[in-house]
């Protein structure tokens, strides 16, 4: 069974960063690119980052470019997002998900369970 | 930037059928694969439809996809309606410019009455 297990949220001043965790199983990870997408409080859903199977291409959205960086480590089936300088507009639940193929651009066929980044003075 | 424009919100009785439409703001449709996921509230988006019209495994076929190029949009039909139906749905494309930026709509809400 394919499953993707989040963790690392919490609530962070403005300008302090985080790092969310994805953790993968059921499915041969390296075999497949990753995706972040975001859905703030109330709202729809935006892509954030993506990672192809081998970390040799990387997307990012232009609202976090420069501050978020992507990341995968294949020997540990996980996948991260190290998410710098927060803003308020960065408060959403965050969603990690398996694309169907190795690369771009391909469905996201499997998301994890979510995790809430709170930014907050 | 690409968009993608759905309706805010859509209704329909049990047992009906309804669409929910996803128009493309730039370049063709048919030029890039357009999913559809289904939210329901609480939990975190499904794949129902992708590559426009397929279908997943155990994905009821009460739901399709189809896109159509004179209206440059994309749509999805769900038929025989159901109260489970009940939830957000999103389509979601590409940028012909960065092939690897998904692009979403902002999602519609099905009220099932």
């Amino acid at each position: 069974e394919v499953q993707l297990v989040q963790s690392g949220g919490g609530v962070v001043r403005p300008g302090g960063s985080l790092r969310l965790s994805c953790a993968a199983s059921g499915f041969t990870f390296d075999d497949y690119g990753m995706s972040w997408v975001r859905q703030g409080p109330g709202k729809g859903l935006e892509w954030v980052s993506g990672i192809n199977w081998n970390g040799g291409s990387i997307g990012y959205a232009d609202s976090v470019k420069g501050r978020f960086i992507i990341s995968r480590d294949n020997t540990k089936n996980s996948l991260y997002l190290q998410v710098n300088s927060l803003r308020a507009e960065d408060t959403a639940f965050y969603f990690c998900a398996r694309h169907s193929g190795g690369s771009f651009p391909t469905p996201l066929d499997f998301w994890g369970q979510g995790t809430l980044v709170t930014v907050s003075s | 930037n690409l968009m993608l424009t759905q309706p805010h919100s859509v209704s329909g009785s049990p047992g009906k059928t309804i669409t929910i439409s996803c128009t493309r703001s730039s370049g063709r449709i048919a030029s890039n694969f357009v999913q559809w996921y289904q939210q329901r509230p609480g939990s975190s988006p499904t794949i129902v439809i992708y590559e426009d019209d397929k279908r997943p495994s155990g994905v009821p076929d009460r739901f399709s996809g189809s896109i159509d190029s004179s209206s440059n949009s994309a749509s999805l039909t769900i038929s025989g309606l159901k109260t489970e139906d009940e939830a957000d749905y999103y389509c979601q494309s590409y940028d012909n410019t960065h092939l690897a930026h998904l692009v979403f709509g902002g999602g519609t809400k099905l009220t099932v009455l």
